[in-house]
């Protein structure tokens, strides 16, 4: 079945700065892959979605993710930090129509 | 176009309880999909309905079944409940079985 790891499970980020997390996916190419937001007390929101229709996959609220098939990776950025990205983040893979979560990357972003 | 809603957003629990929580999909939306969010965890599936059928189950014992309506709203049931069953239930939805799935608010369970 696949699996996705998710490293580091807190980032710290000046407001501003570059957002960065990582997410790994396990050995075969999945034809999809995910990234969703959780704002504190909420649910699940769709970030953006891997298709492989294209590497770079650009989100909402200025996210993108690029798919590496040499590296198994679909590492999430966000160019220039702000107070509203606090929140946790997780990188997630379907398996027969049920999604696998990593364990998620808290983010705290500094004023 | 209302999103997938859930309640109750919270409930309070004592061990050996049981415990009902519902599930209304987004518009369009026939399968549902129980995650099941411990704190500081990423979501682990618990079951899937499609068709008022389970359709597949994760890791989770008999003490956690389920039910989906002919209007696609689901219910989650938990038995005999225990101290580890503390935790953020996400219901999921996807217009048939697709790998996008759209999330509702959870309900927290805190089990005493």
């Amino acid at each position: 079945a696949q699996s996705v790891t998710q490293l580091g499970s807190h980032v710290s980020v000046s407001e501003g700065a570059l957002v960065l997390l990582r997410c790994n996916y396990s050995s075969s190419v999945p034809p999809y892959l995910f990234w969703y937001v959780q704002y504190p007390n909420q649910g699940l929101q769709l970030l953006l979605k891997y298709t492989s229709a294209a590497t770079l996959v650009k989100g909402i609220n200025g996210f993108e993710a690029e798919f590496k098939k040499s590296e198994t990776s679909f590492h999430l950025t966000k160019p220039s930090a702000h107070m509203s990205d606090a929140a946790e983040y997780f990188c997630a893979v379907p398996n027969d129509y049920k999604l696998s979560f990593g364990a998620g990357t808290t983010v705290t972003v500094r004023a | 176009d209302a999103g997938v809603t859930q309640s109750p957003t919270h409930l309070i629990k004592t061990r050996g309880q049981q415990v009902t929580l519902r599930c209304s999909p987004k518009s369009g939306h026939d399968t549902v999909s129980w995650y099941q969010q411990a704190l500081g965890q990423g979501p682990q599936f618990i079951f899937q309905y499609y068709e008022e059928e389970e359709r597949q189950r994760g890791n989770f014992p008999d003490r956690f079944s389920g039910h989906q309506f002919p209007n696609y709203s689901s219910e989650l049931n938990v038995n005999a409940l225990l101290l580890g069953d503390s935790a953020l239930y996400l219901c999921a939805s996807s217009p048939g079985l697709r790998n996008e799935q759209f999330f509702g608010p959870g309900t927290r369970l805190t089990v005493l």
